[in-house]
């Protein structure tokens, strides 16, 4: 089944470490973003990837990294420049061109710092 | 640069009636893409419907419908014949193609029985 996988679904991380979000997609879609979304608020972009290799940063950059060597793959690192990471994130992909450019989701990972 | 308001934290419908939830959009391209998202407290994100720019007719998808109302800018998702499953928080979306997708704040619905 064609799907993005966000591994892990919970996470708890120490002060002052950096943790690595992963996000996989097998749907042959050309962008992918990371979002994050604070209790009872929407979603803001952190990073997007229209393309391998390739990537800008969103809204609230800051405290974060990303990657795009493959298709695939995105991973999203927050690092301890982060001030305040506790947040739900979520990553999700879309296609590039035509109608077909909903954005299709994972299901998210819950961070926590203790 | 692309703008999403969602002017409604919270709205209450009876179950069986229909409800609208309100969208604006604000943005400088020519074709651009509206969607809106539900998300339940599980926290997945589910893709409801999608209206694109120059698409001349509303989009519906069983129980919703999109009131697209370029002139205004609006995209509002009406959803017929609300069921206690539908109670979510809804977000309105816009971009994709080679925009980046920017969501609204929300809208927290509640069926009530």
């Amino acid at each position: 089944d064609g799907g993005i996988t966000q591994s892990p679904k919970y996470l708890f991380r120490k002060e002052g470490q950096n943790v690595t979000l992963s996000c996989e997609q097998n749907l042959n879609h050309d962008a992918m973003y990371w979002y994050r979304q604070d209790p009872g608020q929407g979603l803001r972009l952190i990073y997007y990837s229209q393309i391998v290799n390739d990537f800008q940063k969103g809204d609230i950059a800051e405290g974060y990294s990303v990657s795009r060597e493959k298709k695939e793959s995105f991973p999203l690192t927050v690092t301890s420049a982060q001030k305040n990471p506790t947040a739900f994130y979520l990553c999700a992909s879309s296609l590039n061109r035509g109608r077909d450019t909903e954005a299709f989701f994972g299901q998210g990972t819950r961070l926590t710092v203790v | 640069a692309q703008k999403i308001t969602q002017t409604q934290p919270g709205m209450f419908v009876q179950e069986k009636e229909a409800v609208t939830l309100d969208c604006t959009y604000d943005t400088s391209d020519q074709s651009y893409g509206l969607f809106w998202y539900k998300q339940p407290s599980s926290g997945e994100m589910i893709f409801l419907i999608y209206q694109g720019s120059y698409d001349e007719q509303n989009a519906t998808e069983g129980r919703y419908s999109l009131n697209f109302q370029k002139a205004r800018k609006s995209a509002n998702l009406v959803i017929s014949a609300s069921q206690l499953g539908d109670s979510a928080m809804y977000f309105c979306a816009g971009g994709g193609g080679y925009q980046k997708v920017t969501f609204g704040t929300g809208t927290k619905l509640q069926v009530i029985p």
